[in-house]
């Protein structure tokens, strides 16, 4: 079956530092890969997505690209900030059944 | 456009009592998921619905169970609660469940506390 596995936190750094984040996963096929962020006490929002192989996601100053010789798609930032402070998800989809398989999560603090 | 929306924010049970969730997909969207996010156990699904049927369940037992009203809306009902229930309820809609691998629109959840 699909499974995404990432990196657990807590991952702690200062600010201004350089955020990596790894994910790698597992799928038959060509699944689309995004990264999603949860604020404290908020649902789930879209940080980024890559439908095929080298795609580049991008926003925010994120990025992360799909490797498929790897199967990795690694959510980095050059320089992150306090407000960055959340949990982040890594997830696949395949189409239909499942919806997104997700990541167990990543808590990043950001310490000023 | 009016995202996903849930209702109630948060709920507060005691063991054995039932819960009802609800969630209004974004106008257009015919698929609506639901997820479990518990303490620790990161996101797990639940249900998903289209076009008024159940599609597919996750490993959950019988007494979690939902539906879809013709308008798309849904419902997802736990009855006998447990207090392992007490979990962030994610619902999500993405224009329709069956080839689209776009992403998954989130509400911001329901809160269930079984107490």
């Amino acid at each position: 079956g699909n499974s995404v596995t990432q990196m657990e936190g807590p991952v702690t750094l200062s600010e201004e530092a350089f955020l990596t984040i790894n994910c790698t996963y597992t799928a038959t096929g060509y699944p689309s890969l995004f990264w999603y962020v949860q604020y404290p006490g908020e649902g789930l929002q879209l940080l980024l997505k890559a439908t095929k192989a080298d795609d580049k996601g991008s926003n925010k100053g994120f990025e992360a690209t799909y490797r498929k010789e790897t199967t990795s798609f690694h959510l980095e930032k050059g320089s992150v900030q306090v407000s960055d402070s959340a949990v982040y998800f890594c997830a696949l989809r395949r189409g239909g059944a499942d919806g997104l398989t997700f990541g167990k999560g990543t808590h990043l603090i950001i310490q000023p | 456009e009016a995202g996903v929306t849930q209702s109630p924010t948060h709920l507060i049970k005691t063991r054995g009592q039932q819960a009802t969730l609800r969630c209004s997909p974004i106008s257009g969207h015919t698929s609506v998921y639901w997820y479990q996010q518990a303490l620790g156990l990161g996101l797990q699904f639940l249900l998903w619905y289209d076009e008024g049927e159940e599609r597919n369940r996750g490993n959950f037992p019988p007494r979690f169970s939902g539906r879809q009203f013709p308008n798309y809306s849904s419902e997802l009902n736990v009855n006998a609660l447990e207090l392992e229930d007490s979990a962030l309820y994610l619902c999500a809609s993405s224009l329709n469940g069956g080839l689209d691998t776009g992403e998954l629109f989130f509400g911001e959840g329901s809160r269930l506390t079984v107490l």
